[in-house]
This record gives C-alpha cells, structure tokens and sequence, in this order.
C-alpha cells in the first residue's frame, strides 16, 4: 500500500500566485481531511470529506482558499491569491469512517 | 480558544527513563482521545489511543492514562529510547463528527537523550 499521496512535497510561489496542492488517499478509505501546520497555530484542520462531499469547511481560513474532491481518489486544495501568511505544511489525511486517520508526507508551502 | 492544552512543549529524557506528557480539554462531548507520532519531515502517524470507559490503555512502551473527573489525560513512555525523538501530539473528537474531526494539542518535542 503506497499511502497518503501529495503533491508536490514543496511549492515556493511568489504572494499573488495560485497555488493547487494534490491528494490521493489510500484506496478504500471513505474521508479525506485538508490539515495545516504552522509553528505559530500548529496543526490545524482546513476541511474534510466524507464520500466526497464537504461535511465541515469550518477551518478554512478565507475565501482565498477552496477544497474539491471530485471523485474517490483525488483531493485538490487550491490557494488563489497565496500570501506569505499561508506559508505552512499542509497534510492530507485519509480515514475510513472514523477509525485511524493516515496521514500523508506534506506539502512545504512558501510564500514569497 | 485552544480546546486541548498540551504540556509540556519540550521535554528532554535520559535513555531508560520514562517520558511524561500531559493533556487537558475542556469540552465534555470529547470521547476519542488519540496520541500521534511525528518525525521531521514525516506526517502524523496514529500511536495510541483511549476511549474514556477504560482509565488506561497500554500498548508496548506506550501507556496512556486517563481521568474523566479531572478531564486530562497522559501519555507514559517507559524506557524511552533515541528512537522515540519525535514531536507528540494529543488530540480529542466527539462522536457527533463520527469521531472524524480531531482537535490537536499543541505539541510536545521529545528528546531523548543517548
């Protein structure tokens, strides 16, 4: 089993840019989580998915940030226009129904 | 509002002793109480984790104690090795989120001295 898988594993982007993170879960599992890790707020969970539906977007920062999860095994989070102060890692999780949540290796986002 | 407390933020052990970290939350509709692992550059990996109808949960080296009354619960890590160098997390969520939406401590830097 390949796991979590992200792309790319670091992103530098100069502030204004869009910037489009990638995620395959692990087949089978049936929800999908969008987390951010910063050292100032930690980890911090953005949003997930449950059978490819948004269930809680709560987490999302501001509108400058979208989720999309158009089928099964693909997960897109999309910044548009990034700002320095989105500079974090961004972890993609994948879970089935509640149990334990695997967690991808990050995307290293920087923000010039 | 920082729903679980975690402490403490570093902690340094000597090899062979016992590594201590504490975990506080406010939130009495909490009923999942996992603890995860994190290397540099590696993502959170599941470690071990309780249910409040058990006061404690042992898995290897790793124990987890817990106390409803007092709404904390620790992370024990006898006979800590260099190996065990990691960042741990403490986290809760409650069953109306199917237990999908977890609320992370802060974080606890382990280092565990040869």
């Amino acid at each position: 089993d390949a796991g979590v898988i992200q792309s790319p594993r670091h992103e530098v982007t100069e502030m204004g840019q869009e910037v489009t993170l990638r995620c395959k879960p692990i087949s089978g599992h049936n929800s999908l989580f969008w987390y951010r890790q910063t050292m100032m707020r930690g980890l911090e969970l953005l949003i997930y998915f449950n059978n490819n539906v948004p269930i809680d977007d709560s987490g999302m920062p501001e509108d400058r940030f979208s989720a999309k999860m158009p089928n099964a095994s693909f997960s897109t989070l999309k910044i548009q226009p990034s700002e320095p102060r989105d500079s974090a890692v961004y972890f993609c999780a994948s879970s089935f129904t509640g149990n334990e949540q695997f967690f991808g290796p990050g995307t290293r986002l920087t923000v010039l | 509002q920082q729903q679980v407390k975690q402490s403490p933020q570093s902690l340094i052990v000597q090899k062979g002793g016992i590594s201590i970290i504490n975990c506080a939350y406010e939130n009495t509709a909490f009923d999942y109480f996992p603890w995860y692992q994190q290397f540099p550059g590696k993502g959170p990996a599941l470690l071990i984790a309780i249910r409040p109808d058990v006061s404690e949960k042992k898995e290897g080296r790793f124990t987890i104690s817990f106390n409803k009354s007092a709404k904390q619960f620790s992370l024990h890590i006898m006979d800590s090795q260099p190996g065990d160098s990691a960042t741990y997390f403490c986290a809760a969520s409650r069953p109306d989120t199917g237990f999908q939406k977890l609320v992370f401590g802060t974080g606890t830097r382990l280092l565990v001295s040869p």
